[in-house]
């Protein structure tokens, strides 16, 4: 079983709909991180949190530390969006990320 | 834009050759990251490196090395190349410390004929 991991593998949208993308984590960490990778592959971080809530934009993620569970919820959804988003944990002590094999968004205008 | 620089973009190579993948960190930010991002292994961390000293290890494998110099500038350097090297080769960088944000840079994109 990966330390990380992120369901649903692949999500169809329509634009203007709420997406909610999940992570879960099996170990300890100290901080959480979304990340976006576009088509062309560059890498963009999104969030970085290790408790509570944080809100960006159209773009909000959540993190339950007790439940070992984070979301990415994005409001009013846009073809823009389409990307793959992944999520990596930082376990506690470790500055080395262990990342989830990502959810590809694909948001038809 | 982020701040970190790679260089080359793109590098198609052969088997059995050697090659160096730099990359410039934001200014400021002392440690450097390098992660492997390949289409069957996903994104993988390689090695970390802090003002100049490695500070993590994850799978890099033993053909791998990689250094940091004193103006922070990292180098990965890639011998003995296989075919299953080739993927995209990500730089990181960050401040410092467990609770820095890191920043990625472009990548380059490996590739081992």
């Amino acid at each position: 079983k990966n330390e990380v991991e992120q369901s649903p593998q692949n999500l169809t949208a329509q634009e203007g709909e709420f997406i909610t993308i999940n992570c879960s984590y099996s170990v300890g960490i100290s901080a959480l991180h979304w990340l976006q990778q576009h088509p062309g592959g560059g890498i963009v971080s999104l969030f970085m949190l290790s408790s509570g809530k944080k809100k960006h934009g159209r773009l909000i993620a959540t993190i339950n530390i007790q439940e070992k569970h984070s979301s990415l919820h994005i409001t009013a959804s846009h073809p823009r969006d389409s990307a793959v988003y992944i999520c990596a944990v930082r376990s506690g002590g470790s500055e080395k990320l262990v990342f989830g094999k990502g959810t590809k968004l694909t948001v038809n205008p | 834009d982020s701040g970190v620089t790679q260089t080359p973009k793109h590098l198609i190579t052969a088997t059995g050759q050697r090659v160096t993948l730099r990359c410039s960190p934001r200014s400021g930010d002392l440690s450097v990251y390098w992660y492997q991002q390949s289409l069957d292994q996903g994104l993988q961390f390689l090695i970390q490196y802090y003002n100049g000293e490695e500070r993590a290890k994850g799978n890099i494998l033993e053909r791998f090395s990689a250094q940091q110099f004193p103006d922070l500038h990292s180098e990965l350097n890639l011998s003995s190349l296989e075919l299953g090297d080739s993927a995209l080769y990500f730089c990181a960088s960050s401040l410092a410390g467990d609770y820095n944000e890191q920043f990625f840079g472009p990548g380059t994109r490996l590739t081992v004929l």
